[in-house]
C-alpha cells in the first residue's frame, strides 16, 4: 500500500501564474518531507524540504505547506517559469526505520506554458 | 560542483543475462543508496550502505540481486540472471550522514542507469 501518493499525474500552468502540486502520506510517523525535482535524462534533484513540527518553508519562489491534521503536504511555485516543467516528486522520511532511505511518491508531471 | 557518477548511463541485455551497475559517490559521503525507478513511479529503496556495511537490504531480490561497497567508497549492483520485469531506471545517491537532518542529509541522486531487458 502506497503511503506517499501524489494523486495528480500532471499539471499544467502558464508561465507567471501560481503551481501547486499536492502530496498525501497515511503514515503518521513521517518525520521529514522533501520535495525533488527531476528533469528527462536527469537524477532527481532536492528542492525544498519541510520538518513534520513545521507547517511552511519558503525558499525563494518555492514554498511548501504541511497540514499534519490532513496528512497532506503542498508544495507552491509562484511565479512559474518554462524552466520549471518537470516531474516532481513528494518524499517522506520515517525515524527508527533501519535505514534512512525516502518514501517517494509516483510523481507529478509540471508542464509551464510561455 | 561534486556529482554522483553512475555507470553505464543505457544497457541493454538479453533475458539470463548478467549485468553490473557502477556508482561513485560524492567523496566523503559515508552514506550510498540504490534505488530503481520503474516507468511511471516513484524511486524505490534497493539497498543502503553505511560506508562498506548494509544498513537495509529488505526490499533487495536476493536470489538475482547483490550490492557490495566495499571499501566504503564506490559500489556495484548486480543482477544474474536479468529478468524482463527488471527493465528500470538504477539510480545511485549518497549522502553526508547516516542520520536525516534537514542541513546534512540530503540525497543526491546520480542521473541512473537505464536497464532494458529484451
Amino acid at each position: 500500500d502506497q503511503q506517499v501518493k501524489q494523486n495528480s499525474p500532471s499539471l499544467s500552468v502558464q508561465e507567471g501564474r501560481i503551481s501547486i502540486l499536492n502530496c498525501d502520506y497515511t503514515n503518521s510517523m513521517f518525520d521529514y518531507f522533501l520535495w525533488y525535482k527531476k528533469y528527462p535524462a536527469e537524477g532527481p534533484t532536492f528542492l525544498i524540504s519541510i520538518s513534520s513540527i513545521k507547517d511552511k518553508n519558503e525558499d525563494g519562489r518555492f514554498t511548501v505547506f504541511l497540514n499534519k491534521s490532513a496528512k497532506h503536504l503542498s508544495l507552491h511555485i509562484v511565479p512559474s517559469q518554462p524552466g520549471d516543467s518537470a516531474v516532481y516528486f513528494c518524499a517522506a522520511s520515517e525515524p527508527g526505520r533501519a535505514g534512512t532511505a525516502l518514501i517517494f511518491g509516483k510523481g507529478t508531471t509540471l508542464s509551464v506554458s510561455s | 560542483e561534486a556529482e554522483v557518477a553512475q555507470s553505464p548511463r543505457y544497457k541493454i541485455t538479453e533475458k539470463s543475462q548478467a549485468v553490473a551497475f557502477w556508482c561513485d559517490p560524492i567523496s566523503g559521503h559515508a552514506t550510498l543508496y540504490w534505488y530503481r525507478q520503474i516507468l511511471g513511479q516513484g524511486p524505490e529503496l534497493l539497498v543502503q550502505f553505511q560506508d562498506e556495511s548494509v544498513v537495509d537490504d529488505s526490499q533487495l531480490p536476493k536470489d538475482r540481486f547483490s550490492a557490495e561497497r566495499l571499501k566504503g567508497v564506490d559500489s556495484t549492483l548486480k543482477i544474474q540472471p536479468a529478468e524482463l520485469g527488471d527493465s528500470a531506471m538504477y539510480l545511485c545517491a549518497s549522502s553526508s550522514t547516516g542520520r536525516l537532518s534537514l542541513a546534512k542529509n540530503i540525497q543526491y541522486f546520480g542521473a541512473g542507469t537505464r536497464l532494458s531487458v529484451l
